[in-house]
């Protein structure tokens, strides 16, 4: 069974791009969450979707945006890049929302900002 | 928010030794995950807790969920070099498994 597949796995962008990450949860996992991973903020989430619908939302500006698909993939866009958006950006895919279900994580994406 | 506070920081330790490290919480969680990163790679969870008191076992490894629900603890017995990585605790309030609150991390490094 393939895991949670992030792409593209390293990215650099300018300061004022926008920038569309994908992930592609394992198969048959409904809900994708969002986490950005820095060395001085450590692991922070971001948001969560399941069916399709954002179901939770951290604490980051409007800039940082997400969608889900009827496939259940999942993009986040960043907009207006600012140079402390560099950072691993983690997806984690789980079965379900409720219950003993765990979420996976996929390898991330590594953007750096410039 | 909810706020996890994991030590140790880091460690260093020689090959064979037990390690032990532990994250508290300001608030009550109803699970408590504990995950494992290496370099270049995502978070592996390494085990998961769902119930107070509970003990739960994986290979060396060994974690517990406190009985205040405000902590956690992650053994690891005999440690070998390939346990090298970084070590992270994570609650969830709710039996939402999509957001987890995450300590900061423990750096363990083994030397043979």
């Amino acid at each position: 069974k393939a895991g949670v597949t992030q792409t593209p796995r390293y990215l650099i962008k300018t300061r004022g791009q926008q920038v569309t990450l994908s992930c592609s949860p394992i198969s048959g996992h409904r809900s994708v969450s969002w986490y950005q991973q820095t060395p001085g903020q450590g692991l922070q989430f971001l948001f969560e979707y399941f069916s399709e619908t954002q179901r939770n939302k951290g604490n980051f500006p409007g800039r940082f945006s997400g969608r889900q698909f009827s496939n259940s993939r999942s993009e986040m866009n960043v907009s207006t890049l600012e140079l402390g958006d560099s950072a691993l950006y983690l997806c984690a895919s789980s079965l379900l929302r409720g219950g003993n279900t765990e979420a996976f994580f996929g390898q991330g994406t590594r953007l750096t900002v410039v | 928010g909810q706020q996890l506070n994991q030590s140790p920081q880091s460690m260093f330790i020689q090959e064979g030794e037990d390690v032990s490290m532990n994250c508290t919480s300001s608030s009550i969680f109803n699970t408590w995950l504990w995950y494992k990163q290496e370099p270049g790679e995502g978070p592996v969870l390494l085990i998961a807790l769902y119930k107070a008191g509970e003990l739960t076992s994986n290979g060396r490894l060994t974690a517990q969920f406190g009985i205040t629900r405000k902590d956690s603890f992650l053994n690891i017995s005999a440690s070998i070099p390939s346990d090298v990585g970084i070590y992270f605790c994570a609650g969830r309030a709710n039996t939402n498994a999509g957001k987890s609150t995450f300590g900061d991390g423990t750096t363990l490094t083994v030397k043979p």
